[in-house]
């Protein structure tokens, strides 16, 4: 079964602890995203690759880092975690192409930070 | 810049209803695509409809249906005869074409369709 998956799904942790919320899919797809989703302001992309060792910025990538050192795993760092990054954040995957291909989504990981 | 605008934050309909949800969007790409996506509460995203810009057709999915035109940079989603369980956000979402996926959401519209 074609899945992104997302761990852990709820967390609650504190200023300034650093975290890793994992992101793993299973279709060889090229291409992973991460965004976040705050009320008001939809999904907006925090990092993306295209492949393996390739990463870019999105939208809102401050406090964030990533790393893609295999094709299946996409990694979200919040290396000092802050209030304002409690959200709720989805990894999403699609092979690459012009063909508009399907994006596939994980089931999200809802964050708070106190 | 690509920009997808969802001018309706919320709405309420009456079960039986039929209802319409707008999107209108801004690319300078030529060739781009078009999505929707439910988020009931649970909070997952359920992929609707993907329509690339060279296809204007309207599209037909049971009680969905979805209106193309690029006259008017619209992509407009009809739920006809709404029902309970179609209470949740939808995102219209932009993609550019060329290659890699660009991809901007709306802001979304909450639907709550009363029984």
């Amino acid at each position: 079964e074609a899945q992104v998956t997302q761990n852990p799904r709820y967390l609650i942790t504190v200023t300034g602890k650093k975290l890793t919320v994992t992101c793993s899919q299973n279709m060889n797809h090229e291409y992973m995203s991460w965004y976040r989703q705050d009320p008001g302001l939809g999904l907006r992309q925090i990092y993306y690759s295209m492949n393996v060792e390739v990463t870019d910025k999105g939208d809102v990538p401050e406090g964030y880092k990533v790393s893609r050192k295999e094709k299946r795993n996409f990694p979200l760092i919040l290396e000092s975690p802050s209030p304002n990054q409690t959200s709720l954040y989805f990894c999403a995957s699609s092979l690459l192409g012009s063909s508009g291909n399907t994006i596939y989504f994980g089931e999200g990981s809802w964050l708070t930070v106190v | 810049a690509q920009k997808v605008t969802q001018a309706q934050t919320e709405i309420s309909v009456v079960e039986k209803e039929d209802v319409t949800l707008d999107c209108v969007y801004e690319t300078r790409d030529t060739t781009y695509y078009l999505f929707w996506y439910k988020q009931p509460p649970s909070g997952e995203l359920v992929f609707l409809i993907r329509r690339n810009s060279f296809d204007e057709q309207n599209e037909i999915s049971g009680r969905y249906s979805w209106n193309f035109q690029k006259s008017t940079s619209s992509f407009n989603f009809t739920i006809t005869a709404s029902q309970v369980v179609d209470s949740a956000v939808y995102f219209c979402a932009l993609s550019d074409g060329g290659g890699y996926q660009k991809v901007t959401f709306g802001t979304g519209t909450k639907l709550q369709v009363i029984p």
